[in-house]
């Protein structure tokens, strides 16, 4: 079953602007992780927050959540035409730390 | 380092004929072991995972098994393709720690059953 849902599904911006996607979710989780995909390939770990955090960065990501809204966001600032790519989200429930569930993902385009 | 292999990366298949595709992993024991399928244009189902040796769970009935004969090894089968098999497959390991479970994937295999 999909835990998270990511919004946009499709986002399309200029190269230097910022971009952020949203992901919500339905269950308490123990940590929630952001992932990309470049086309055609497999998926590349990002960000990992637990759930006692509200924000993390890493490099050009911040990555924010907040559990009272089953919500969190990953922020990309400066874009690059490199950073084009779909951008899942995925959850670690409480009590089923062996399986991650992830969403449909944001697909990113970023225009040079 | 640890590397994860995943074969065949392209596979056309007819309808009705078996299926393998082999995940292994290296430079890491005991992993937990996935296989995630990808539709076209969507996210990622979660098929079966492994914690050990021998153990499978299956998150989803369907026409495909699973099975782990080897610590590294991690096989997606299949006896009779349906149409509906068609999609991206991803194997991921991962070993927990630090109390987190971060998956790392294999290139994927791109199956299409006619």
């Amino acid at each position: 079953s999909q835990q998270g849902e990511e919004d946009p599904q499709a986002l399309s911006i200029q190269e230097g602007e910022n971009a952020t996607m949203n992901c919500s979710y339905k269950t308490s989780i123990n940590n929630l992780q952001w992932y990309r995909q470049n086309s055609g390939r497999g998926l590349v770990h990002l960000i990992l927050i637990r759930s006692n955090e509200r924000e993390k960065h890493s490099g050009r990501l911040r990555v924010t959540l907040d559990t009272s809204k089953k919500s969190s966001s990953l922020l990309i600032t400066a874009s690059r035409a490199a950073d084009t790519a779909s951008y899942f989200c995925a959850t670690e429930t409480q009590g089923g730390s062996e399986k991650l569930v992830f969403g449909k993902g944001t697909k990113l385009t970023v225009n040079p | 380092s640890q590397t994860i292999h995943q074969w065949p990366a392209t596979l056309v298949q007819p309808v009705g004929s078996p299926l393998s595709l082999e995940c292994t992993v290296e430079g890491t024991s005991n992993p937990n072991l996935y296989w995630y399928r990808q539709a076209a244009g969507r996210g990622l189902q979660l098929l079966f995972y492994s914690v050990g040796i021998g153990q499978i769970s299956s998150e989803v009935p369907q026409n495909l098994s699973a099975s782990r004969p080897q610590d590294r090894q991690f096989i997606l089968s299949s006896k009779k393709l349906l149409l509906s098999d068609s999609g991206f497959y991803l194997c991921a390991w991962s070993v927990l720690g630090s109390g987190a479970n971060v998956l790392t994937f294999g290139a994927g295999s791109r199956l299409t059953v006619l």
